[in-house]
């Protein structure tokens, strides 16, 4: 089915390990997203891409990098795991919204608690 | 991009008119009114936007005052698998030097009840 795709669903880490939240879709979108999201609270936005070789940073992005290689895939890569980055993220995909696209679509998440 | 506010939380019974309000009384004649929804932990699912006109899909109605500082979204007729929290969201168009960030506030906490 086509769709975001977020693996893995579930994630235990030790503070200062490393990891890559995967994020794929097949839509052919130009717009790819990484939120976070901490219970009892809204999405907050980590980075974004507006296509492949293009990221921007958004409102948190302290403790991640991302790169866009492909249209498809857009990896979130937390370099030293801290308990602050507990937390559950979401991937999202659309159309540009210049092109006068609708809404985004997001994955189903990854939670991840870091120990 | 104005910021929005909304109730916290709002209750409707089950079959009736879920009427959810959103002020942004800052808004831009070029920003966009969205709304998207987040069913328990899932991912957000949007579920429709405008600018100046009404709209409606196959799963709400949009309806935004004359002068743009607030909307309302309907679900016209409530379900429980309608509970979840929805976002309002205002954004500029891309054309007059809008960003693709999208910025998510607290959302209204909607319980439909049986």
């Amino acid at each position: 089915n086509a769709g975001v795709t977020q693996t893995p669903k579930f994630q235990v880490l030790k503070t200062g390990q490393s990891m890559t939240l995967q994020c794929a879709q097949d839509m052919n979108h130009e717009y790819m997203s990484w939120y976070r999201q901490d219970p009892g609270m809204g999405l907050r936005l980590i980075h974004y891409s507006v296509g492949a070789g293009i990221t921007d940073q958004g409102e948190v992005p302290n403790g991640y990098n991302v790169s866009r290689s492909t249209t498809e895939d857009f990896p979130l890569r937390l370099l030293s795991a801290a308990p602050s980055q507990t937390s559950v993220y979401f991937c999202a995909s659309g159309d540009l919204f210049r092109t006068g696209g609708n809404g985004y679509t997001f994955g189903s998440g990854t939670r991840l608690t870091v120990v | 991009d104005a910021k929005t506010t909304q109730p916290p939380s709002m209750d409707c019974a089950e079959g009736r008119a879920a009427n959810l309000p959103c002020n942004h009384s800052t808004i831009s004649g070029n920003e966009y009114v969205y709304w998207y929804r987040q069913i328990h932990s899932q991912g957000p699912q949007y579920i429709i936007h405008g600018l100046k006109n009404n709209e409606t899909n196959e799963m709400a109605s949009l309806i935004i005052t004359e002068d743009r500082k607030s909307s309302t979204l309907i679900l016209p007729h409530a379900t429980l698998r309608d509970t979840a929290v929805y976002y309002c969201i205002v954004r500029v168009g891309l054309t007059q030097g809008g960003s693709e960030k999208l910025v998510f506030g607290k959302g209204t906490k909607l319980t439909v009840n049986p």
